[in-house]
């Protein structure tokens, strides 16, 4: 079973457009939640991340949204750049009942320059 | 800093050899994983550690094991290796449960 369903598969945006990945869990003992970025040949690092405290993080031009009542957090990129191309990762610990990290199957984003 | 560091980072296996996967942190952190990342299949976990001398299963286990006898070292091993463990393997690290985890460089493996 998924823990963590991510949406969509892949992802095009012209530079300068806004590129949004959702995700959604079940699990009611997740209560942080990041975002990875991984590029090719390389291991995923930490992008962003919110605590269910707030519905909002920014940083610079990444944007978290959460929504506790349906369960889903999104990353929104605004502004893509081509720099921007990798794949990114949802991702939720379990930090209630135990001790695992689960991640999303991943969206490749491209920016076509 | 070096973080989390992998050995080997490529490695050709034939069917049934045996081989392990070396990861080591220098961040003095208590939890550390072994993910396994395969095309649309995301990061699976395999097994985990949330201290020294401590080990725990994670999703897909099997064909897998693990040892954690210094805290900054987590070793992978395939004990008869078979194609479908053809993978890029990560050596991750947290300082507790719930907490950034750090990512290697990661260890691609193709077993034929």
């Amino acid at each position: 079973q998924q823990q963590v369903k991510q949406s969509p598969q892949s992802l095009i945006v012209q530079k300068g457009g806004i590129s949004i990945i959702n995700c959604a869990y079940e699990n009611t003992a997740f209560d942080y939640f990041p975002w990875y970025q991984q590029f090719p040949g390389k291991g995923p690092a930490l992008l962003i991340a919110i605590r269910p405290d707030v519905s909002e993080k920014k940083e610079g031009r990444f944007t978290i949204s959460f929504n506790k009542s349906a369960k889903q957090f999104s990353l929104h990129i605004m502004d893509s750049q081509p720099g921007d191309s990798a794949t990114y990762f949802c991702a939720a610990p379990q930090t209630r009942g135990g001790n695992q990290f689960y991640f999303g199957t991943g969206t490749s984003l491209t920016v076509i320059p | 800093n070096a973080g989390v560091t992998q050995t080997p980072k490529f490695r050709v296996l034939k069917t049934g050899q045996s081989m392990t996967l070396l990861c080591a942190q220098d961040m003095n952190h208590e939890y550390m994983y072994w993910y396994r990342q395969d095309p649309g299949m995301g990061l699976r976990l395999i097994h985990y550690s949330v201290g020294e001398g401590t080990t725990a299963k994670g999703e897909v286990p099997d064909g897998y094991n693990v040892s954690r006898l210094k805290k900054q070292n987590f070793l992978l091993g395939l004990e008869s290796a078979a194609p479908s463990q053809t993978s890029v393997y990560f050596c991750a690290s947290s300082y507790s449960r719930g907490n950034t985890i750090y990512f290697g460089e990661g260890s691609w493996l193709t077993v034929v």
